[in-house]
């Protein structure tokens, strides 16, 4: 089955730096999707993002789908960004929730 | 709008014992799945259902029983727990393609979660 890598697996920040998470895939995809997970374990959809570049407030996400990676891109962080952020891909089936998930980077951002 | 719900959100079992983690969604999506996380592993499929009376298998189907007897109910059954199963368990909805992209931008949600332990 396909394969999801995300790097760095763990990322230490102070508050206000900015940060990229990488997301590499394994063969060709129709679509991206990124999540954060808080301390508390929710789990957030953040981007759904098949190629091209989106942006929601100090987070943007970018998947370049021919070359098999995604970059989120998180600016000036704050200390509630801290958690686990996954990416994710589909693995086939007529829903959007068949997904095959990456290992998680795991964001400290300290005040 | 309640969206997913799991329950129990703790629970603590002896090797050998049964349980059923209970999932209940109330936006009628067709599609309904169970994910466990471990430690640097992400989140992994279980099992999964495209509607009530179909079901299938995930990457990690064994040791675990599902039915969807409802659009809006998907039980996950422990047969016979191990400590191996002592995970973090996600229960999930998702609409059908077919509806078109949602308007909310959402294509899954996720439950809060079940923390269980077998010791």
């Amino acid at each position: 089955g396909i394969q999801v890598e995300q790097s760095p697996p763990d990322l230490i920040l102070q508050e206000g730096a900015n940060s990229t998470l990488r997301c590499n895939f394994s063969d060709s995809v129709n679509n991206l999707q990124w999540f954060h997970q808080n301390p508390w374990g929710q789990l957030i959809n953040l981007f759904y993002i098949p190629s091209g570049t989106k942006q929601n407030g100090r987070l943007s996400a970018t998947t370049v789908a021919t070359e098999r990676y995604s970059l989120l891109y998180i600016s000036s962080s704050q200390t509630t960004d801290s958690g686990v952020y996954f990416c994710a891909v589909p693995t086939g089936g007529t829903s959007y929730g068949k997904l095959t998930f990456g290992q998680g980077t795991i964001l400290t951002v300290h005040p | 709008n309640a969206g997913v719900t799991q329950t129990p959100k703790f629970q603590v079992l002896k090797t050998g014992q049964s349980m059923t983690l209970q999932c209940a969604q109330d936006m009628n999506h067709e599609y309904m799945s169970w994910y466990r996380q471990d430690p640097g592993m992400g989140l992994r499929l279980i099992h999964y259902s495209v509607g009530a009376g179909i079901t299938d298998q995930g990457e990690v189907p064994n040791g675990y029983n599902v039915s969807r007897s409802t659009t809006e109910d998907f039980p996950l059954r422990l047969l016979s727990a191990a400590p191996s199963q002592t995970s973090v368990y996600f229960c999930a909805s998702s609409p059908h393609r077919d509806r078109g992209f949602p308007i909310s931008g959402n294509t899954i949600y996720f439950g809060e979660g079940s923390w269980l332990t077998v010791v």
